[in-house]
């Protein structure tokens, strides 16, 4: 298996541009997350899906932060309008749902800059 | 909710030598843990996990140790590599959801 794929790897963007990150999880993993890494805050977590269906999205920072999961091999996160602040490390991770292990496989990120 | 600390956000240790990292945690709720490593420009990677109902396991030159009662939890390396140079964070979980440490980092010293 190829793992948790992230696109892009890299994006630089303006201020006040839109930018969507794109996540293709494991085949066959039930439950889809979307984190953010800064060196302030360490890894938060802002969405995560089950089943494509979103089950907390309580870590998202604000509106101008959205997240679908149209079907279980593809997800995106969009920053409408983006700003110097969402400047992080996004992953997105996979996990299979099973009963005695809740293990997180992460794809490699993508570092968004915002200037 | 829950609240996850390290103990050190930095470590050095000499090459051959063991190494201990810990993590504090505040939900005695808690039912997994486990440990990731992650390299620079790299996503973090499964070490070893525990379930609340063992107090230690191990992997191949890895230990976790987890004192519910203190609600404390460590990773320890045998033999320490200079491949083991990364980032180590603990998680917490509870209801598939995992809380992250702010990590610490490790240097491995020749």
């Amino acid at each position: 298996d190829a793992g948790v794929i992230q696109s892009p790897r890299h994006e630089v963007t303006e201020m006040g541009q839109e930018v969507t990150l794109r996540c293709k999880p494991i085949s066959g993993h039930d439950y889809l997350f979307w984190y953010r890494q800064t060196m302030m805050r360490g890894l938060e977590l802002l969405i995560y899906f089950n089943n494509n269906v979103p089950i907390d999205d309580s870590g998202m920072p604000e509106d101008r932060f959205s997240a679908k999961m149209p079907n279980a091999s593809f997800s995106t996160l969009k920053i409408q309008p983006s700003e110097p602040r969402d400047s992080a490390v996004y992953f997105c991770a996979s996990s299979p749902g099973l009963a005695y292990s809740y293990e997180q496989y992460f794809g490699p990120g993508t570092r968004l800059t915002v200037t | 909710g829950e609240s996850v600390g390290l103990h050190l956000p930095t470590l050095s240790v000499q090459e051959g030598d063991n190494s201990i990292i810990n993590c504090a945690y505040s939900n005695s709720a808690s039912d997994y843990f486990i440990w990731y490593k992650q390299e620079s420009g790299k996503g973090p990677q499964f070490i070893i996990d525990i379930r609340s109902n063992m107090d230690k396991r191990q992997g191949q030159r890895v230990t976790v140790l987890l004192n519910k009662t203190v609600k404390h939890l460590s990773l320890q390396i045998a033999a320490t590599q200079p491949g083991d140079s990364a980032v180590y964070f603990c998680a917490v979980g509870s209801a598939r959801q995992l809380t992250f440490g702010s990590g610490t980092q490790l240097t491995v010293l020749p």
